[in-house]
């Protein structure tokens, strides 16, 4: 049962251009979400969050976008960079329950050419 | 910030050993977690430690698992007997106390092939 799901398994975008990152999820106890970056023999990396009271959050060149009645989070980086080739996972978790007990889609591979 | 530590990076086995990886977080992190990564699949959760005490286990984690945070400092993760279907990334994360939505910082993970 995938409660988290990222059905875009790779994106290629320009750099300077924007990248936008899809999540669907199921599960309508899921009140807060994040976004992790991974690199190739590295762990995932924190890049930005947002709890259910809200519709956006925004951090730097990175924007999430929350829509609750879709059960479907986005995240936006604008503009894209090379560094940012890596894949991202949407990570979901219900705050009243253990912190840290995170649900992750199966990831997007993105890929930002020069 | 010297970041949560695993130890080994790597580990290959033969089917029906045993293996230990151990994990060492944030120093001033009480929240202690396992992961398990398959191949084209996100990280899943599999245990979760608040200072020493085991607080929640995952269905995923067998009899064959144990994991143990005995001074609420550095944990192991002790998989017997190892079947090929055990093979993937383990990871281990912390966030510190007190922080409800700290996110987790998580090591760079060890990769356990078994033959």
């Amino acid at each position: 049962d995938q409660q988290v799901k990222q059905n875009s398994p790779s994106l290629s975008v320009q750099e300077g251009r924007i990248s936008i990152l899809n999540c669907d999820y199921t599960n309508s106890m899921f009140d807060y979400f994040l976004w992790y970056k991974k690199y190739p023999a590295e762990g995932p990396t924190f890049l930005i969050s947002i709890s259910s009271i809200k519709d956006k959050n925004e951090d730097g060149r990175f924007t999430v976008f929350l829509n609750k009645s879709a059960k479907h989070l986005s995240l936006h980086i604008v503009p894209s960079q090379p560094g940012d080739s890596a894949v991202y996972f949407c990570a979901a978790s219900v705050m009243g329950t253990s912190y840290g007990k995170l649900t992750f889609g199966q990831g997007t591979i993105l890929t930002v050419h020069p | 910030d010297t970041g949560v530590s695993q130890n080994p990076r790597h580990k290959i086995t033969k089917r029906g050993q045993n293996v230990t990886f151990r994990c060492d977080p944030i120093s001033e992190h009480n929240r202690l977690y396992w992961y398990r990564q398959t191949l084209g699949q996100g990280p899943e959760f599999l245990t979760y430690f608040q200072n020493e005490a085991q607080l929640e286990k995952s269905r995923l984690l067998s009899d064959r698992f144990s994991a143990e945070r005995p001074k609420g400092s550095f944990s192991t993760l002790e998989i017997q007997r190892t079947e090929q279907g055990d093979s993937a990334m383990y990871l281990c994360a912390s966030s510190p106390p007190g922080q409800g939505n700290s996110p987790l910082h998580f090591g760079n993970g060890t990769r356990l092939t078994v033959t």
